[in-house]
């Protein structure tokens, strides 16, 4: 059974805060993916990558990074939070153009 | 104007009804289709792809309209376990965008 997993369901932090989200999956997929997700603005694309140690950015790059730097691991980090990145994080991962795996979501707040 | 878009609901049917959503999609080059399904407070997982000549699984049913540029799901005899947020993703291989509509929200009512 194919396996994405997300270090965290919940997560607070304060304002100012370096925050690391990190993914793996286990389906040897070139494709990964982080998105946010909030009430009215559905799945919003962050950042992506095709390959180990490659990145792209997504619609809403900025005050996010991302690490590639094994296969199997994508890590979103945020910098520094603010309260506007409050919301849901998923990650997915997928072969090049296909259906998207998710992992459950990790809910951040940041106050 | 959005690249895929989704009518939000939410749309209340009592059990036992049949239901359709529609999405449209504005790139008519366009050549992946697929539903995902969204429970409360978890993570969208694929439902079916759609198929050039429509598919269907059990009570669900998917279609493609080309010419019109949207992608429908049926549902039939709705269940309680049916309420969820339906997701429509279309990929286009030219821009290699996978696009999420915003999602459609079914309450099946007792």
């Amino acid at each position: 059974d194919v396996k994405v997993t997300q270090s965290s369901r919940y997560l607070v932090k304060r304002t100012g805060e370096k925050v690391f989200l990190e993914c793996v999956q286990d389906m040897d997929h070139e494709n990964m993916f982080w998105y946010r997700q909030d009430p009215g603005l559905g799945l919003r694309l962050i950042y992506f990558s095709y390959d180990v140690k490659m990145k792209e950015k997504g619609d809403i790059p900025e005050g996010y990074s991302v690490s590639r730097e094994k296969k199997e691991r994508f890590s979103l980090i945020l910098e520094s939070a603010s309260t506007n990145q409050t919301s849901m994080y998923l990650c997915a991962s997928s072969k090049p153009g296909e259906r998207r795996y998710f992992g459950p979501g990790t809910r951040l707040t940041v106050t | 104007r959005k690249e895929v878009e989704q009518d939000p609901g939410p749309f209340n049917v009592p059990e036992g009804a049949t239901v359709a959503f529609n999405c449209t999609y504005s790139n008519s080059a366009s050549q992946s289709f697929f539903w995902y399904r969204q429970d409360c407070r978890k993570e969208p997982k694929l439902l079916m792809s759609v198929y050039s000549s429509g598919n269907e699984d059990g009570r669900f049913t998917a279609q493609l309209n080309r010419a019109s540029q949207y992608i429908s799901l049926l549902i039939r005899d709705s269940k309680l376990s049916d309420s969820a947020t339906y997701l429509c993703a279309v990929f286009t291989s030219g821009t290699y965008k996978y696009i999420f509509g915003t999602g459609t929200r079914l309450k099946v009512l007792a």
